[in-house]
């Protein structure tokens, strides 16, 4: 079970090239998501989805398209990388049982990311 | 909309010493609340969590308690080590009018903590 796995570790772009970070996960988990963190600004939402084919947006979804074909992948595009996209990228996963008020999330190690 | 608001950082305390983090937080509705831990160069690890009103989530030696008059889940410790030094993010996740959370967490801003020997 290795959980939520992230590919690649780090990557550096020039403006304007266009890449997809990879996330994974092996739990079965409905609901998937992806965060930037920023230096004091903690982490802000990017996209999320709720299961297979359903995506949405989340706080700061401006610059960056995702698309759910299975439960295990949702990957993170990047269409024309910018430097404001410097940042650090968690995948997460989790799921919510019948009953419960809410879920516990499992967070990826990360896609460290540089546009220069 | 929800927001999570933790104290500055970064803070800087010497062996066995006590921790206070603190978080307050805004939210439509009723939120569970979470602290996660970052130690250096990895992800988020879930510290603890507590889901309804005066709930106390602990883990290794932390503690934090759901304040719903006050808005606040400050994270304790009494006696901190070094291998306590890492990133504290607070964090909330509220739930949508049928009871779900859909997995998105609101963040606060992360309180670097530094532990001497």
């Amino acid at each position: 079970n290795a959980g939520v796995t992230q590919t690649p570790k780090f990557q550096v772009l020039k403006t304007g090239q266009s890449m997809t970070l990879q996330c994974a996960q092996d739990m079965n988990h409905e609901y998937m998501s992806w965060y930037r963190q920023d230096p004091g600004m903690g982490l802000r939402l990017i996209h999320y989805s709720v299961g297979a084919g359903i995506t949405d947006q989340g706080e700061v979804p401006n610059g960056y398209n995702v698309s759910r074909s299975t439960t295990e992948d949702f990957p993170l595009r990047l269409l024309s990388a910018a430097p404001s996209q410097t940042s650090v990228y968690f995948c997460a996963s989790s799921y919510q049982s019948q009953g419960m008020r809410t879920d516990t999330q499992y967070f990826g190690p990360g896609t460290r990311l540089t546009v220069l | 909309g929800n927001s999570v608001t933790q104290m500055e950082g970064p803070v800087t305390l010497s062996e066995e010493a006590f921790l206070t983090i603190n978080c307050t937080y805004t939210a439509t509705g009723y939120p569970s609340l979470f602290w996660y831990v970052q130690y250096p160069g990895e992800g988020l690890q879930l510290l603890l969590k507590a889901t309804k009103a005066d709930d106390k989530g602990s883990n290794k030696g932390f503690e934090a308690t759901y304040r719903k008059e006050t808005t606040s889940f400050h994270l304790e410790k009494g006696s901190v080590q070094v291998s306590d030094s890492a990133v504290y993010f607070c964090a909330l996740s509220g739930l949508n009018a049928g009871g779900t959370s859909y997995g998105k967490l609101t963040f606060g801003q992360g309180t670097i903590l530094t532990v001497h020997p």
